[in-house]
């Protein structure tokens, strides 16, 4: 069974600085990546996906995420963060079942 | 219609009362799956519907909470004699025929039970 780890309950980082949220993987076959972004009191949203093709995918409001199969990962970056950008982060794979298999979130704490 | 809808958006209701929420999956979306959150934490799996085949059920936590989906439209989640336990946020997500497109969450129903 796939499985997504994402080792990080909360990450803090200062307004302008790079942010990174990390995302591991575990799925039988070639992997399809998802990243979703919850802001309080919503639905989740989402940001950008890895199905084939260039390792770095580019998303919504800025956000790239990095794939990379040795170390079966799928982090999050963003080369300068915006206090806007606080919220609850969830990394997902595609798997067995025709389902998302989620990892348990990190939350996203930008301080001005 | 162009997003995923559900109803109620809040329902506050009494220990051991019956409640039903609803969820109306964008046109076209063949899989819709519920969750359920908790205050600040992670999504748990409940139930997947996919067209008219049988729905895994594996995700529902007690014989209190079933859900019902007639072919592609709407889904109601029911939770029966419900308990302090079950307050939470349910949300809704469809997908095209596979999740492997990615989901499409509505905004959820938070429902607490005092």
């Amino acid at each position: 069974a796939q499985s997504v780890a994402q080792p990080e309950d909360q990450v803090n980082v200062a307004e302008g600085n790079p942010l990174t949220v990390k995302c591991t993987y575990s799925v039988s076959g070639n992997p399809y990546l998802f990243w979703y972004v919850q802001y309080p009191n919503r639905g989740l949203q989402f940001l950008l996906k890895y199905i084939t093709g260039d390792n770095l995918v580019k998303g919504s409001y800025g956000f790239e995420a990095e794939f990379n199969k040795s170390q079966t990962s799928f982090h999050l970056k963003k080369p300068s963060a915006l206090v806007s950008d606080s919220a609850l982060y969830f990394c997902a794979v595609f798997g067995a079942g025709n389902m998302l298999t989620f990892g348990g979130g990190t939350r996203l704490m930008v301080k001005p | 219609g162009a997003g995923v809808s559900q109803s109620p958006s809040n329902k506050v209701t009494e220990k051991g009362k019956d409640v039903e929420l609803r969820c109306d999956p964008i046109s076209g979306h063949t899989a819709l799956y519920w969750y359920r959150q908790r205050l600040g934490q992670g999504l748990e799996f409940l139930i997947y519907f996919q067209g008219n085949s049988a729905p895994d059920k594996s995700g529902l936590p007690s014989d209190r909470f079933s859900a019902e989906r007639t072919g592609e439209s709407v889904s109601t989640l029911t939770i029966q004699r419900t308990q302090q336990e079950d307050s939470a946020v349910y949300l809704c997500a469809s997908s095209l025929w596979t999740g492997g497109y990615g989901y499409t969450f509505g905004s959820g129903t938070r429902l607490t039970v005092v």
